[in-house]
């Protein structure tokens, strides 16, 4: 897996306002991409995936880019709300799943 | 569908003890997955099965690290004898039958404290 440090980098938003959440991969041969969002004492649960032949994937609220020139994840969410409150890594997936280090999403209310 | 269901959710043991740790997953899911999650390190795939077979056990950090799948509906990660480093959250993930690069589906996961 991947090596972190001992402090997640964080991302501070008002409610309402969008959050941008980035992921660099490491394997530029990875096919397939998911987000996932960790709230505290949870499982890591499935928010959207991408697929390598696409540049750009939209959910409800969520939106998921690809840039894979410079093998770059990034998670947008609209309209940010209190319940979005979480960890968020990715993960790229080619004959194996690694995993992101995490970024910690605090929404202030 | 209950999902992935771990237990215990919270264990405390002292070192040297044999931790066993149980997993349930999604039923009709042929894939299992066990993690280990530590802020040094965050999470880190240990060991996989597809029908009850291990295929993967690259990420078993030491032999005292084992785990079986006796049946579809059952898996056991086992830690003998276990040390203050084991500590850690262990998930346990499992997803349908695509290749183990489907969308994988985590149980609550159980924080392990070793002593």
């Amino acid at each position: 897996g991947e090596s972190v440090g001992l402090h997640l980098p964080t991302l501070s938003v008002q409610e309402g306002d969008n959050s941008i959440i980035n992921c660099a991969y490491s394997n530029s041969a990875s096919d397939y991409f998911i987000w996932y969002k960790q709230e505290s004492g949870k499982g890591p649960q499935f928010i959207i995936d991408i697929r390598s032949n696409m540049d750009k994937r939209q959910g409800q609220r969520v939106t998921v880019l690809l840039n894979k020139t410079v093998k770059h994840l990034s998670l947008q969410i609209a309209a940010t709300q209190p319940g979005d409150s979480a960890v968020y890594f990715c993960a790229e997936i080619k004959d194996d799943m690694r995993f992101g280090a995490g970024t910690r999403l605090t929404v202030k209310p | 569908d209950a999902g992935v269901i771990q237990s215990p959710r919270h264990e405390v043991t002292e070192m040297g003890q044999e931790v066993t740790l149980r997993c349930k997953p999604i039923s009709g899911h042929d894939y299992l997955f066990w993690y280990r999650q530590t802020m040094m390190r965050g999470l880190e795939l240990l060991i996989y099965f597809n029908n009850n077979v291990p295929i993967d056990d690259s990420g078993m950090p030491e032999d005292r690290f084992s785990a079986k799948m006796p049946n579809a509906s059952f898996s056991t990660l086992k830690i003998q004898p276990s040390e203050p480093r084991d500590s850690a959250v262990y998930f346990c993930a499992s997803s349908s039958d695509s290749g183990g690069t489907d969308t994988q589906y985590f149980g609550p996961g159980t924080r392990l404290t070793v002593l």
